[in-house]
């Protein structure tokens, strides 16, 4: 089974400064994808950026951009020019390409304040 | 286009009764999958619905049922509730062009009180 682990709890950045949210996983299967959800107060997941591990070029959408290392198995997100509505918890996730397209396994979740 | 709509918002229940929440998807979308998120489990794969049937479930007791109808509409059904059913129950939906590449849109939740 696959596992995701984020260790960093909690995390502070300053408005306009850059941060970087880490999250390793664990698997056998070569082909996958990872992503980042984003859950503010509102409760709703939001999709922050995705990346398909076939693909060795990193994923960037607009201020968010990952280091995906496949070997390490690490994909840690940055956020760039942090802004006051990145606040929230962000959640690494995995998905397999085997079998139902829906299934996630999340990691626990790293919140983010951001301080002005 | 409307989003994934979850109700209730918020239910409180007590314990030995059962409850019944809903999920629309997004339109044209045909999958819907159900999670539960707790502080102490996190975001937890429940099950899995595509035209009507189940196609994937995860590691939660008989205890917690759904069905998916016609127009993709889905249900989760918890019976006999306990105190740890207490949580978010996420609902997502994907187009599902039979790959694992259509990215899931969740809704925002129900939270559900067990008393």
């Amino acid at each position: 089974a696959q596992t995701v682990t984020q260790s960093q709890p909690e995390m502070s950045v300053q408005e306009a400064e850059t941060v970087t949210l880490s999250c390793t996983y664990d698997t056998s299967e070569s082909d996958y994808y990872l992503f980042w959800y984003k859950q503010p107060p509102s409760r709703q997941m939001i999709l922050v950026i995705r990346q398909e591990a076939y693909k060795q070029q990193n994923a960037t959408e607009n201020r968010f951009s990952v280091n995906f290392q496949k070997a390490a198995k690490s994909f840690s997100l940055k956020i760039s020019d942090s802004q006051l509505g990145d606040a929230a918890m962000y959640f690494c996730a995995y998905r397999s390409t085997a079998g139902t397209a829906s299934k996630l396994t999340f990691g626990t979740g790293t919140r983010l304040q951001v301080t002005l | 286009k409307a989003g994934v709509t979850q109700t209730p918002r918020y239910l409180i229940k007590t314990r030995g009764q059962q409850v019944t929440l809903s999920c629309s998807p997004i339109s044209g979308h045909r999958s819907v999958s159900w999670y539960q998120q707790t502080p102490g489990q996190g975001l937890q794969f429940l099950f899995e619905y595509f035209s009507e049937t189940q196609r994937n479930k995860g590691n939660f007791p008989g205890r917690f049922s759904g069905r998916q109808f016609s127009n993709s509409r889905s249900e989760m059904n918890v019976s006999t509730l306990e105190l740890g059913d207490s949580a978010l129950y996420l609902c997502a939906s994907s187009r599902d062009r039979g790959d694992s590449n259509s990215p899931l849109h969740f809704g925002n939740g129900t939270r559900l009180t067990v008393t």
